[in-house]
């Protein structure tokens, strides 16, 4: 148990369906990521949010929309996605930013997009 | 963006200490070098992190090269539960974004 808690931890969704992925943490962290995690290839950054504000999106596509309602809360919607978009979703938190804290990570939810 | 290079896998007996290398050539002066590792169907674990010197914590060591241009994780006495894929990352001093590579799986053997 890391403090962050990832739902639902698996998803099927065919490419017109929408969903939303959702992540919590309870560890008064400041800043909350999601990252995407496809078989063969290292862990790669989508999002990052400091205070609620979004401070990078890594040229993700836009059929993937982030939302930070509180710093508590972090949602991934997802909309008319693709097959090769079926991978881990990782969401992670961590004190802030800027400095070398430890990141603590969910246990991921696994789509598949049919 | 810095990155690292990790064996794709290695093995060692239970019981035994395990050394883990990585090679960060290009690594600049304010990155830092962090470990995480994830265990079959876990999100990552953070393991240790360091900048210049040596470091030692409840889970592991961590030895930075002089240059920096290279740093091993150890762990003093693996057991079952250290298999794992373990992470050698640059934690950019810019942008603070952590770069991950491709990371090495650890077999333990009884």
């Amino acid at each position: 148990e890391t403090g962050v808690t990832q739902t639902p931890r698996h998803l099927v969704m065919g490419m017109t369906n929408k969903k939303s992925l959702k992540c919590e943490q309870h560890l008064g962290h400041n800043a909350m990521y999601w990252y995407k995690q496809s078989a063969k290839k290292p862990l790669e950054l989508m999002f990052v949010y400091s205070l609620e504000e979004r401070v990078e999106n890594n040229s993700v596509p836009s059929r993937f929309s982030p939302e930070c309602p509180n710093s508590s809360h972090l949602f991934l919607h997802l909309h008319t996605l693709q097959p090769e978009d079926s991978a881990l979703y990782l969401c992670a938190s961590s004190q802030d930013r800027q400095t070398n804290t430890e990141a603590f990570f969910g246990q991921g939810t696994r789509l598949t997009v049919v | 963006d810095a990155k690292t290079t990790q064996p794709n896998s290695m093995e060692s007996n239970e019981e035994e200490p395990v050394h883990l290398p990585c090679n960060h050539s290009t690594i600049s002066g304010t990155d830092y070098i962090h470990w995480y590792r994830q265990l079959p169907s876990q999100g990552p674990e953070y393991v240790i992190h360091g900048l210049t010197s040596n470091v030692n914590n409840r889970m592991a060591s961590l030895a930075i090269a002089e240059d920096r241009k290279s740093s091993t994780l150890i762990l003093h006495r693996a057991t079952l539960r250290d298999a794992a894929v373990y992470y050698c990352i640059l934690r950019d001093g810019s942008n603070y974004q952590l770069i991950w590579g491709a990371g090495t799986k650890l077999i333990i053997k009884p």
